[in-house]
């Protein structure tokens, strides 16, 4: 069974132009996570959602970002401008619920992206 | 806010020692995760402790629940090269009901030498 896939892998882009990040989750999870990872803050939750419709996006660090899931399939994470500041790692994640809150979260290889 | 701190961030040892890491907190979890990262690679769960006072074992690695849940530790015993990695230590948040939102560790940075 395929986990998660995020694509590209890797980008490197100039400061302001757009960047848009994919994520298909495991078939058949009802949550999905995105989150950032730089050495100096570790791992961030950026946005998640349930059931394609997002719950709780505080994480989000400004206007710059944002997130879309058009389907239980597909989820993007688009920086419009990107700045240098944005270099970082962006984990997608998964997870399907069991009612018991304690579920795994299943992550995706990340995308490393590298604003010039 | 709530903060999970991770000690030591940086590790390094020879094969076969004993270790432990830490993950200590102000606030009340109601579960608590320990996950690895291999680089270039996403964190992968090792287990989950929801009982304060909880113990689990996974082959060397011991995992550990506060009794109050606000802090957690994972030891391993003779470590060996294969557990080089990143390991994070992540809260489930109270309140937060089957939403599985979690508060991640900074991680510590374990490098076992042959």
């Amino acid at each position: 069974d395929a986990g998660v896939i995020q694509s590209p892998r890797h980008e490197v882009t100039e400061m302001g132009q757009e960047v848009t990040l994919r994520c298909k989750p495991i078939s058949g999870h009802d949550y999905l996570f995105w989150y950032r990872q730089t050495m100096m803050r570790g791992l961030e939750l950026l946005i998640y959602f349930n059931n394609n419709v997002p719950i709780d996006d505080s994480g989000m660090p400004e206007d710059r970002f944002s997130a879309k899931m058009p389907n239980a399939s597909f989820s993007t994470l688009k920086i419009q401008p990107s700045e240098p500041r944005d270099s970082a790692v962006y984990f997608c994640a998964s997870k399907a619920t069991s009612g018991r809150g304690t579920d795994t979260q299943y992550f995706g290889p990340g995308t490393r992206l590298t604003v010039l | 806010t709530q903060l999970l701190e991770q000690s030591p961030q940086f590790l390094s040892i020879q094969e076969g020692e004993n270790l432990t890491v830490y993950c200590n907190s102000s606030s009340v979890f109601s579960s608590l995760q320990w996950y690895r990262q291999e680089p270039g690679e996403g964190p992968v769960l090792l287990v989950t402790v929801v009982t304060g006072g909880e113990v689990k074992k996974l082959k060397r690695l011991t995992f550990q629940f506060g009794d109050a849940r606000k802090d957690s530790s994972l030891h391993i015993t003779a470590a060996q090269p294969g557990d080089t990695g990143l390991y994070l230590c992540a809260g489930g948040t109270l309140g937060s009901g089957n939403t599985g939102k979690l508060i991640f560790g900074q991680g510590t940075t374990l490098q076992v030498k042959p």
